[in-house]
């Protein structure tokens, strides 16, 4: 079995000041993870994904997460939030090996806020 | 090069109705997803397709069902609708059904059951 936990329903920080958002993962196998970006009104955009190659994952927009597998976390951080950033924000487990029982859980979501 | 699409983009149905969303993946990708989004909460994995065949599928009654088609273009059938089945229903396409390929979001079909 798999299931992944957002931390936070809502973050706040002001344009600058680092971004960290938190997840948690349980999983029965070697998991993959995910985060995805998603914008008001706009699809669903891959941010960065971790398929057991290096633990410390760089994506797009400066974003970067690293895996702990001792803790289950992949957490998602940006050294300096823009108040392009602001939008909810899903991380996401998938079994790492083939199956034909694939499953894709997602988180409920975090939603980033960027003050002034 | 055109991305996900999905059709139609609003839908309007009455509880008990049945209703079909299609869609159609990026060119040359053979696996196609289908999640609920139900407002203010993640996306809910359904179904997931590859060479017409189920190779996943999530905590769904029966209600629920789809298919994938020899172009992979998939379509996404739910009977006897109700009230909670109200959602966005966005489809997503890969490559190959692995970890390792990126999935692709279509805009959503956003579903309204009254």
């Amino acid at each position: 079995a798999q299931s992944v936990t957002q931390l936070d329903s809502h973050v706040s920080v002001s344009e600058g000041t680092p971004v960290l958002l938190r997840c948690n993962y349980s999983s029965s196998y070697s998991p993959s993870l995910f985060w995805y970006v998603q914008h008001p009104n706009k699809g669903l955009q891959l941010l960065l994904k971790y398929t057991s190659a290096a633990t410390l994952v760089k994506g797009i927009n400066g974003f970067e997460a690293e895996f702990k597998k001792s803790e289950t976390s992949f957490h998602l951080t940006k050294p300096s939030a823009h108040m392009s950033d602001a939008a909810e924000y899903f991380c996401v487990v998938r079994r790492a090996e083939a199956d034909r029982d694939d499953k894709i859980i997602f988180g409920k979501g975090t939603r980033l806020h960027i003050l002034p | 090069d055109a991305g996900v699409t999905q059709s139609p983009t609003h839908l309007i149905k009455t509880r008990g109705q049945h209703v079909t969303l299609r869609c159609s993946p990026i060119s040359g990708h053979k696996s196609v997803s289908w999640y609920q989004q139900v407002l203010g909460q993640g996306p809910q994995f359904i179904f997931q397709y590859y060479e017409k065949e189920e190779r996943g599928r999530g905590n769904f009654p029966d209600r629920f069902s789809a298919r994938q088609f020899p172009n992979y273009s998939s379509e996404l059938n739910v009977n006897a609708l109700l009230l909670g089945d109200s959602a966005l229903y966005l489809c997503a396409s890969s490559l190959l059904p692995l970890h390792s390929y990126e999935q692709y979001f279509g805009p959503g079909t956003r579903l309204t059951v009254t």
